[in-house]
């Protein structure tokens, strides 16, 4: 199985920061690599899909990149409602596998 | 707007059965992946099943392999996860997630764009 390991596991930041999230795979998946942003008592909501392209109605500020094993997620410039845990995704192999998360705080 | 909606949580006692469904709306059913994922209180995300729009293959998580069984109902727009021998371990809120393919050259895999609100499995004495 392939295991996703993220960092950091939590992270606080200020309004109009940029915060990014890594993400490493423990072997090489393309650019198989989704991302997800969660709310609790919400549905998990698709950010990005293919590493780096940016899901329909997702705001700008978000982006996507990497390739291999290592990717990261981006916001350009962090706003209150980025409140959220976020995960990355393969889907390179079955079984499908997660990281374990990053809450994103505002400080 | 396409839009997912699952039913059949509830409290089983472990070595228990339970049936969930996801109602699909909005979308071409048949045309679509489907998948269940799962949320363990206090932990993150985890990949449970997938099945093709055809229902002709299923993709299963090593621990509920054999014990589980998704399924669908394109007739009916439907799709279902047949859980069995639950254990302490399967306490979790469930989601249906539509699965959309993209490409990178030739090589297509999928992505979860679409996911319902959840329904929540707890298996206790």
């Amino acid at each position: 199985d392939i295991q996703m390991t993220q960092s950091p596991s939590s992270l606080s930041a200020s309004v109009g920061d940029r915060v990014t999230i890594t993400c490493r795979a423990s072997q090489t998946i393309d650019k198989y690599l989704n991302w997800y942003q969660w709310k609790p008592g919400k549905a998990p909501k698709l950010l990005i899909y293919g590493a780096s392209s940016l899901q329909s109605g997702v705001p700008p500020r978000c982006s996507g990149s990497g390739s291999g094993t290592d990717f990261t997620l981006t916001i350009s410039s962090l706003q209150p409602e980025d409140l959220a845990t976020y995960y990355c995704q393969q889907t390179y192999s079955f079984p499908y596998t997660f990281g374990g998360g990053t809450k994103v705080e505002i400080k | 707007e396409a839009h997912l909606v699952e039913s059949g949580g509830g409290l089983v006692q472990p070595g228990g059965s339970l049936r969930l469904s996801c109602a699909a709306s909005g979308l071409t059913f048949n045309n679509n992946y489907m998948n269940w994922v799962r949320q363990a209180p206090g932990k993150g995300l985890e990949w449970v099943a997938t099945m093709e729009k055809d229902g002709s293959e299923q993709y299963y998580l090593d621990s509920v392999r054999g014990r589980f069984i998704i399924s669908r109902d394109n007739a009916e727009n439907l799709l279902y996860l047949q859980m069995s021998s639950l254990r302490a371990e399967d306490t979790a809120v469930y989601y249906c997630a539509r699965g959309i393919p993209y490409c990178i050259g030739s090589t297509c895999r999928l992505a979860m764009d679409v996911w319902g609100q959840g329904t929540t499995v707890i298996v206790s004495s």
